[in-house]
């Protein structure tokens, strides 16, 4: 199975601020199938990015996906207070899909 | 926009199985993939299959020989069973939908499902 590494595992940054989230594969993936999700506390996971770069219906685009191969990242252009999260990528290139273990993003 | 909710017991002992419910809100059950995914401190967020609107289901082979998803269209809801369940099976289990799409596009706010006597 594929194994995502997501670094860093927190990432301390003020509001404001630009984010740059990696997540990494173990092995290449298909036609960029790797989406990003945020997950609060008490909330189900929010879809962001699919295929790499493409944002979800209603996404703000201070968040941009982009890579392809085994490396992949997300950014958050400039930081808004409800972006502070944990964010996961998923790979949907080869079953079983599989989850990076997350970065927190938490304000600093 | 779809609307996902988990149901089913918080508590289950070790060695029975689990019976999950997820009801959807959306105007047509086709061209979804339904999922079911669980989230533990120790294995993180784990993918544990789905069915697709026809009925043929896709399972993680980590736990295929104990799981099965179902779908009941009529109802709008499709079930998770996990059966010989043990500690390590304790997990906030969520289902969530995929429009003709192995990402998942929506999710329902989680179950938390404890294995203990």
């Amino acid at each position: 199975e594929i194994v995502l590494t997501q670094s860093p595992g927190t990432l301390s940054l003020s509001p404001g601020e630009r984010a740059t989230l990696s997540c990494r594969a173990s092995r290449g993936l298909s036609a960029r199938y790797l989406a990003w999700y945020q997950h609060k506390p008490g909330q189900a996971p929010k879809l962001l990015i699919s295929a790499a770069s493409n944002r979800a219906t209603g996404i703000p685009d201070r968040f941009s996906g982009s890579g392809y191969g085994t490396d992949f990242t997300l950014t958050i252009s400039r930081l808004e207070t409800e972006d502070f999260a944990v964010y996961y990528c998923q790979q949907y290139s080869f079953t079983p899909y599989t989850f990076g273990q997350g970065t927190k993003l938490e304000i600093k | 926009q779809v609307q996902l909710r988990e149901s089913g017991p918080g508590l289950v002992k070790p060695s029975e199985t689990l019976s999950l419910t997820c009801t959807v809100s959306v105007d047509s059950i086709s061209r979804y993939y339904w999922s079911w995914i669980r989230q533990s401190p120790g294995r993180g967020l784990e993918w544990i299959g789905y069915i697709f609107f026809n009925g043929s289901p896709n399972y993680n082979p980590s736990l295929e020989s104990r799981v099965t998803i179902s779908l009941d269209t009529s109802k709008k809801q499709f079930s998770l069973n996990l059966n010989s369940l043990t500690a390590a099976d304790t997990a906030v289990y969520y289902c969530a939908s995929g429009f003709y799409s192995d990402y998942f596009d929506y999710w329902g706010q989680g179950t938390l499902v404890t294995v203990s006597t």
